[in-house]
């Protein structure tokens, strides 16, 4: 069974620039979460998405925003990067009924110059 | 919102030496999970916790619930050098989002 896939892995971009980054879930995983982990913050949950609908959102601005497709693959986008943007974007998925256990992917690693 | 209090922060300590780290939390909690990541990767599950007063264990690992809902403990028999990393706990309650603990470092010293 394919795990969590994140693409991409490793990216540079500049200030005031946009970056979209992907996920594709286990298969039967209709939920995915997404989390931004900073070494002063640790894991700060961004939002989840379950059957194409945002389900719950996290204390992120606005330029932060996500979506999810119909085969349950999801991307997040972030608009006019900033410098504090810099982290570790990691997407976790679940079957999205009952169990709460997410499983990860290895993360896109974001830096922003 | 809420907060996950993780001890100690990091851990240096020998082989075969055992491990405990505990978090604490300021509300109640219905499920308790304990995770690891290794450098350059996401965090594993370990070991779920959906009790008060659970008691789980996944091989050198032994994690509890504790009777309070509001902490947990997560400890590692006879450490080896693989269980470098960093642990994270993580609490739900009811359908809201994980919280995570900041995480705790754990060096093993061979």
């Amino acid at each position: 069974k394919a795990g969590v896939t994140q693409t991409p892995r490793y990216l540079i971009k500049t200030r005031g620039q946009q970056v979209t980054l992907s996920c594709s879930p286990i298969s039967g995983h209709r939920s995915v979460s997404w989390y931004q982990q900073t070494p002063g913050q640790g894991l700060q949950f961004l939002f989840e998405y379950f059957s194409e609908t945002q389900r719950n959102k996290g204390n992120f601005p606005g330029r932060f925003s996500g979506r999810q497709f119909s085969n349950s693959r999801s991307e997040m986008n972030v608009s006019t990067l900033e410098l504090g943007d810099s982290a570790l974007y990691l997407c976790a998925t679940r079957t999205g009924s009952g169990a709460n256990v997410l499983t990860f992917g290895a993360g896109s690693r974001l830096t922003v110059l | 919102g809420q907060q996950l209090n993780q001890s100690p922060q990091s851990m240096f300590i020998q082989e075969g030496e055992d491990v405990s780290m505990n978090c604490t939390s300021s509300s109640i909690f219905n499920t308790w999970l304990w995770y690891k990541q290794d450098p350059g990767e996401g965090p594993v599950l370990l070991i779920a916790l959906y009790k008060a007063g659970e008691l789980t264990s996944n091989g050198r690992l032994t994690a509890q619930f504790g009777i309070t809902r509001k902490d947990s403990f997560l400890n590692i028999s006879a450490s080896i050098p693989s269980d470098v990393g960093i642990y994270f706990c993580a609490g739900q309650a009811g359908n809201t989002p994980l919280v995570f603990g900041k995480g705790t470092r754990l060096s093993v010293i061979a």
